[in-house]
């Protein structure tokens, strides 16, 4: 049982290339979500979604594109890389929204 | 807007040496608030879940309670391994289940 596993860990990107962070969770959760997390900064949501299929926008979804079609999946798509994206990326599920199980994240910098 | 204040922004304390992490909230009907432990480079990790005014939780050294404006995260006779980021998050009843907004953590180090 591994948990949520976010791929790449860490990734450096050039300003308009684009890449795909991968999420996969193993504990069979409706709920999977993006958070970004910035120094200074709370974890802000990106998008989120409650099942295969159905996904909703967050508070910051500019700039990212998401689809959910396993239950398993969810992966995060940088459409043309900007330096404001330059962040620490984190994916989470749950089965209720009200204990949320974290990846460890993925570290992106965009130059 | 929802929004989520925690102070101290950092905290050092010595082993034993107990204290309290605050977390103020501003929502428009709290449906839930929630206490988060991130380590350096890992992701958050899950450690209690408040519901109404006057609610207390408990976890080895933490305690967690609740009021109308704020919640309280006492730790006591911290040690070491208590080191971390403590993030505290609410879930308001308008902006539906499906999200949390979250503060910016109070970074906690205990010393020896």
């Amino acid at each position: 049982n591994a948990g949520v596993t976010q791929t790449p860990k860490f990734q450096v990107l050039k300003t308009g290339q684009s890449m795909t962070l991968q999420c996969a969770q193993d504990m069979n959760h409706e709920y999977m979500s993006w958070y970004r997390q910035d120094p200074g900064m709370g974890l802000r949501l990106i998008h989120y979604s409650v099942g295969a299929g159905i996904t909703d926008q967050g508070e910051v979804p500019n700039g990212y594109n998401v689809s959910r079609s396993t239950t398993e999946d969810f992966p995060l798509r940088l459409l043309s890389a900007a330096p404001s994206q330059t962040s620490v990326y984190f994916c989470a599920s749950s089965s209720t929204i009200r204990e949320l199980f974290f990846g460890e994240g993925s570290r992106l910098t965009v130059l | 807007e929802d929004q989520v204040t925690q102070s101290p922004e950092a905290l050092r304390l010595q082993e034993g040496e107990s204290s309290s992490l605050n977390c103020s909230y501003t929502v428009s009907g709290l449906r839930g608030l929630f206490w988060y432990r991130q380590d350096p480079g890992k992701g958050p990790e899950f450690l209690f879940t408040l519901y109404s005014a006057g609610e207390e939780k408990e976890k080895e050294r933490l305690k967690a309670t609740l009021t109308k404006k704020e919640s309280f995260l006492h730790i006591t006779a911290p040690k070491p391994e208590d080191s971390a980021t403590y993030l505290c998050a609410v879930q308001s009843e308008n902006t539906g289940f499906q999200k949390l907004v979250f503060g910016t953590g109070t970074r906690l180090l205990v010393s020896p």
